[in-house]
């Protein structure tokens, strides 16, 4: 049973360079969201797709964009990196909309902005 | 003032103890809470999650909640070492898809 796929696991990038992280829901799920969790910190919301649009968008600068494409596969674009960009990326995949209840995490991309 | 508060630890308590973990929220539209694990360097996965007032148990887990003080907490009983990990709180509002998470509290649990 596929879980949630995310690539690559780690990414050290420069700042002011741009990054594209991927994510491959659950089988069957159609929904995928995206946090963002700095170190001892909690996961923050980023964005969710649903329907290759997207649906939610938490407190994130236009710098973080994403897509979903129609095999529901999802991937996340920072530009213009900042040091407090580092963080672990995490992708979550849901069913029909959304619902929390069914969320499935990856296991996360660590990204290290230098 | 932050949505959902944790107090981050670490929380030692001997192994066979019972740990308790608390979670306090601001939005009183809040209707579904949940305690996802996460140990170090892995993402978070779900143990429990609860929306009615009052207690919820799973095996050695439980959970409560008390609307009315915007109050979360959960109870490991018969702690193991395995239990060692950070404890995410999250809440979400209605029909919202989006977790708000705590900043999570590191529990250690001592031979």
């Amino acid at each position: 049973d596929a879980g949630v796929t995310q690539s690559p696991t780690h990414l050290i990038k420069t700042r002011g360079q741009q990054v594209t992280l991927r994510c491959s829901p659950k089988s069957g799920h159609d929904t995928v969201s995206w946090y963002q969790q700095a170190l001892g910190q909690g996961p923050q919301f980023i964005f969710q797709y649903y329907e290759e649009e997207e649906r939610q968008r938490g407190n994130f600068p236009d710098r973080f964009s994403g897509h979903q494409f129609p095999n529901y596969s999802s991937e996340l674009n920072v530009n213009a990196l900042l040091l407090g960009d580092s963080a672990l990326y995490l992708c979550a995949s849901s069913l029909v909309g959304g619902s929390v209840f069914g969320y499935t995490f990856g296991s996360g991309t660590r990204l290290t902005v230098v | 003032q932050k949505e959902v508060e944790q107090n981050s630890g670490p929380l030692s308590v001997p192994e066979g103890a019972i740990a308790s973990l608390n979670c306090t929220y601001s939005d009183r539209g809040s209707q579904s809470f949940f305690w996802y694990r996460q140990y170090s360097g892995k993402s978070p996965e779900l143990i429990m999650f609860i929306y009615s007032n009052g207690d919820k148990e799973d095996g050695r887990f439980t959970a409560q909640l008390n609307k009315a003080s915007q109050y979360v907490s959960l109870l490991i009983r018969d702690s193991q070492p395995s239990d060692s990990a950070t404890y995410l709180c999250a809440v979400t509002a209605g029909t919202a898809s989006k977790l708000t998470f705590g900043t999570g509290t590191r529990l250690q649990v001592t031979l």
